[in-house]
């Protein structure tokens, strides 16, 4: 089936700083990607929706200046998570559909905030 | 709007027991629905879906039937392993958007 990567699979940062996360679809074209965030022991939660070559379409109550989202080529999409602090923690999932619309999930970003 | 219900886990069996997950929705229109499986630091596999009420998914031995008239969507196996342990998660898609809209997953546990 297709793969979705996503990188890095964990990641440690700074309060303050910005951390980015890529999302790749290896073997398919992806026009759109999804971008989850899921908190430990729930569900996810649909930040936004990346549409190649235009802007993300984000969900209410997520702030789109401080995730922002790029989505550059029909195989690459990318979460910044900008000013991180540690409420920002949390675990990240992309997801891409190809053109029969089965949505295929990377393996998810961990991403901790000191 | 669109909501998606899962009963609330653990839920621990035994190996060869009969699983349930009960899994009922709330949408405006008719969604498709899905039964994805996480498995310990794995990312999301879709396991079974049903497009149209009365649509029977299955795979690996899971069931689930699209009950319109009960909006439900419970997922069953005859006889679990060890192997199905992981977190199971009920989602609903409206066509006109294909965002997925999840319920809150229910963390399975088999011993042997």
């Amino acid at each position: 089936g297709a793969v979705v990567s996503q990188h890095p699979s964990w990641v440690i940062c700074k309060s303050g700083t910005s951390v980015k996360i890529e999302c790749r679809s290896l073997d398919f074209q992806a026009t759109t990607m999804f971008w989850y965030r899921q908190f430990p022991k729930q569900s996810l939660m649909l930040m936004a929706t990346s549409n190649e070559g235009s802007k993300a379409t984000y969900e209410q109550g997520v702030e789109k200046d401080k995730f922002l989202i790029n989505h550059a080529s029909l195989t690459l999409s990318t979460l910044t998570v900008t000013s991180a602090h540690p409420e920002d923690s949390s675990f990240y999932i992309c997801s891409a559909h190809d053109s029969s619309y089965e949505q295929y999930f990377g393996p998810g970003t961990r991403l901790t905030v000191t | 709007g669109n909501s998606v219900t899962q009963m609330e886990g653990p839920v621990t069996l035994s190996e060869e027991a009969f699983l349930t997950i009960n899994c009922t929705y709330t949408a405006t229109g008719y969604p498709s629905l899905f039964w994805y499986v996480q498995y310990p630091g794995e990312g999301l596999q879709l396991l079974l879906k049903a497009t149209k009420a009365d649509d029977k998914g299955s795979n690996k031995g899971f069931e689930a039937t699209y009950r319109k008239e009960t909006t439900s969507f419970h997922l069953e196996k005859g006889s679990v392993q060890v192997s199905d342990s992981a977190v199971y998660f009920c989602a609903l898609q409206m066509d006109s958007s294909y965002k997925l809209i999840f319920g809150s997953g229910t963390r399975l546990l088999v011993r042997p």
